[in-house]
């Protein structure tokens, strides 16, 4: 595809169960990002692969999230056991080059999670 | 850890100057950067400036850097009804290890 793509759009759920979220990047693109968007806040960062390995997970808020790019295209972002704090958005964003300072992001457009 | 902070509101006429604000604690940044992101749209780079750079100019968008003083400014020129969106100001220090600090966003809007 032309831009990053995030299914689904919007995911309701309830409190404890488990949900995947998938973010498909631009063809070709090496590095993938997670971010969370709290309600007016900010994005945060949560992991970034390059190619297939976790390069840093070091924003993953606890051991219930975890991320995979298996084959080093798709990411899945898994969260066991939802808390309604785990409400947010949570966008992909991809980039051609593994630079993590001056390489530019393209984010997708976001997975909204409600958690009831 | 870094703060980022921005206004949250920035209300401007059309044809005028817009100028988003920012301010930043992290002595260490190396690049800043501006995001925009419109409803039901991704966030999109609108421009970035080196730690060692003062401004940066980009057709309407003027980036203005005061590492002194840790501030950052991104000013529109003319500002029109297309520019309405929310306005991420955003850093990275050292070699990008914990991803980019965004601050909460400045929403623009834009009066007839």
């Amino acid at each position: 595809g032309a831009g990053v793509s995030q299914t689904p759009s919007n995911k309701v759920t309830e409190k404890g169960k488990y949900v995947e979220l998938r973010c498909d990047p631009i063809s070709g693109h090496t590095a993938l990002y997670w971010y969370r968007q709290s309600l007016g806040q900010g994005p945060e960062f949560l992991i970034y692969f390059q190619g297939t390995g976790a390069a840093d997970d070091s924003g993953l808020p606890n051991d219930r999230f975890f991320a995979v790019r298996p084959e080093g295209s798709v990411s899945t972002l898994k969260i066991q056991r939802t808390e309604r704090g785990d409400s947010a958005v949570y966008l992909c964003a991809s980039s051609s080059t593994p630079d993590r300072v001056t390489g530019e992001l393209f984010f997708g457009e976001g997975s909204r999670l409600t958690v009831l | 850890g870094e703060d980022v902070e921005q206004s949250l509101f920035l209300s401007v006429r059309e044809g005028d100057s817009s100028v988003i604000n920012c301010t930043y604690t992290d002595s260490s940044s190396t690049y800043l950067y501006w995001y925009k992101q419109e409803p039901g749209a991704g966030l999109q780079l609108l421009t970035y400036i080196f730690s060692n750079m003062d401004m940066k100019q980009d057709q309407r968008l003027t980036v203005l850097l005061n590492k002194k003083d840790k501030h950052l400014s991104l000013r529109i020129a003319d500002t029109q009804t297309g520019d309405s969106a929310i306005y991420f100001c955003a850093e990275i220090s050292g070699g990008g290890a914990d991803g980019l600090t965004f601050g909460k966003g400045t929403h623009l809007i834009i009066q007839p």
